[in-house]
This record gives structure tokens, sequence and C-alpha cells, in this order.
């Protein structure tokens, strides 16, 4: 069965640390991996991996796919405070026309100031 | 708007009555996609609707859920004879057509059953 396991499930940190987030996931037919920020309400988008080792960034944050060992690591440098929010890892299985996301539990990571 | 538009933001209603869900997908998306997410559990899937084909319903947990797409925009999702455990964050996403195109959520619509 797919499955996405993130780790940790929760961390606490200081505004200037960097942090690094877990994703490891099984699947039958691997067509993509997302990550997502969720702060009150909607998850936002915020990289989708197809192919391994090609590092995709946007300011602060990057992330980076090795499907031969099936895990993505997100890094936050420089954390600030409004990087609080819920990190949801989310894979896009590809045997079928489904379309559908199997999401981890989430990563909950308060920065404090 | 932009975004994907859901509402209402919030509902509370009693056990076992009937509740409608409804999603407003960005426009021209053509892939619409209702998740739930549970009170410290990740997003769940339910069902998935791509243009004109057959929706992808494998995620609905029970025969009292069910959802429509009209005119290939709106959606609505439907719960009938509500539970408590039916208490969720329901979520709705689109994305526009293509093989490997991001999912875009709305706010969400929180469901509380009494």
């Amino acid at each position: 069965e797919d499955k996405v396991v993130q780790s940790p499930l929760s961390l606490v940190v200081h505004e200037g640390d960097t942090v690094t987030l877990n994703c490891s996931y099984e699947v039958t037919n691997f067509r993509s991996l997302l990550w997502y920020k969720q702060e009150k309400k909607a998850p936002t988008f915020l990289f989708m991996l197809t192919s391994s080792g090609i590092e995709k960034k946007s300011g602060r944050l990057s992330s980076i796919l090795d499907k031969k060992e099936l895990f993505s690591i997100l890094n936050i440098t420089a954390t600030q405070t409004g990087d609080s929010a819920i990190y949801l890892c989310a894979l896009h299985e590809g045997s079928s026309n489904t379309g559908k996301l199997i999401f981890g539990q989430g990563t909950t990571l308060q920065v404090k100031p | 708007g932009a975004g994907v538009s859901q509402s209402p933001s919030n509902k509370v209603t009693e056990k076992g009555k009937d509740v409608e869900l409804r999603c407003d997908p960005i426009s021209g998306h053509t892939a619409l996609y209702w998740y739930r997410q549970s009170l410290g559990q990740g997003l769940e899937f339910l069902i998935y609707f791509q243009g004109n084909s057959a929706p992808d319903k494998s995620g609905l947990p029970s025969d009292r859920f069910s959802a429509e797409r009209t005119g290939g925009s709106v959606s609505t999702l439907t719960i009938q004879r509500t539970q408590q455990e039916d208490s969720a964050v329901y979520l709705c996403a689109s994305s526009s057509q293509g093989s490997n195109q991001p999912q875009h959520f709305g706010d969400g619509t929180r469901l509380s059953i009494l």
C-alpha cells in the first residue's frame, strides 16, 4: 500500500535556526512529490519534485528528492516566526488516471522569537 | 476571485441532518478534488473529478457521501444522515489540465456534528 511518513511530527526552534523536515514514502508507481505549508486554513503549495537530485529553491526554503532511497527533505534556513505552520508532504501516485494525493501526517513547526 | 472558494466556512449541525458543502474552483481548472482533514490526522482523499470523465469515488467513506460537479465547474459534496465522526475540515482543491499539475486548495469548510 502506498504511504507517506513525515518526521519529526513536531519541532520547536528559535528564530534564525535552520530546520530540516523529512518525508519518506513507499509507492508502486511514482509520479511526483509535493510539499505544502498549512497555517490556519488552506494548504499553500511550495514545491513539486519529480526528479532525483535536483534542488528546488524559493527564498529561504529548498527541497530535494532522492528516488533511490525514497525520501525528500524540506530545508528552511534563517527561520522566522512566520514560518510556524504545519508542513505537509504528499505523494502523487501514477499507476491510474486518478489525480489523488496521498498525504503524510504533517510536521508542526513552531518558531519562537 | 483568484483562488479556490468554499462555502460555508463553518457549519454546525445536528446528528442525522444532511449537509451540503460547496466548492468553486480556480477558473479554467479542469480537475477538482475533495479531501477531509480530521483532528490530528493528515488529509484523506475523498473524490476526484476530471473534465467529463467518470469521477474517482474510491475515497468516499460510505454511501452517505456523494458529490456532483455541474457544468465542469462548481462542485457540491453532500453528506446524508450525518454522524459525529463526520466532523472534520472538508477541503477542496483544483488543478489545471495535465498529468502533473500542483493542486491548489481552498480554505475548507469546518463541519461540526453535535
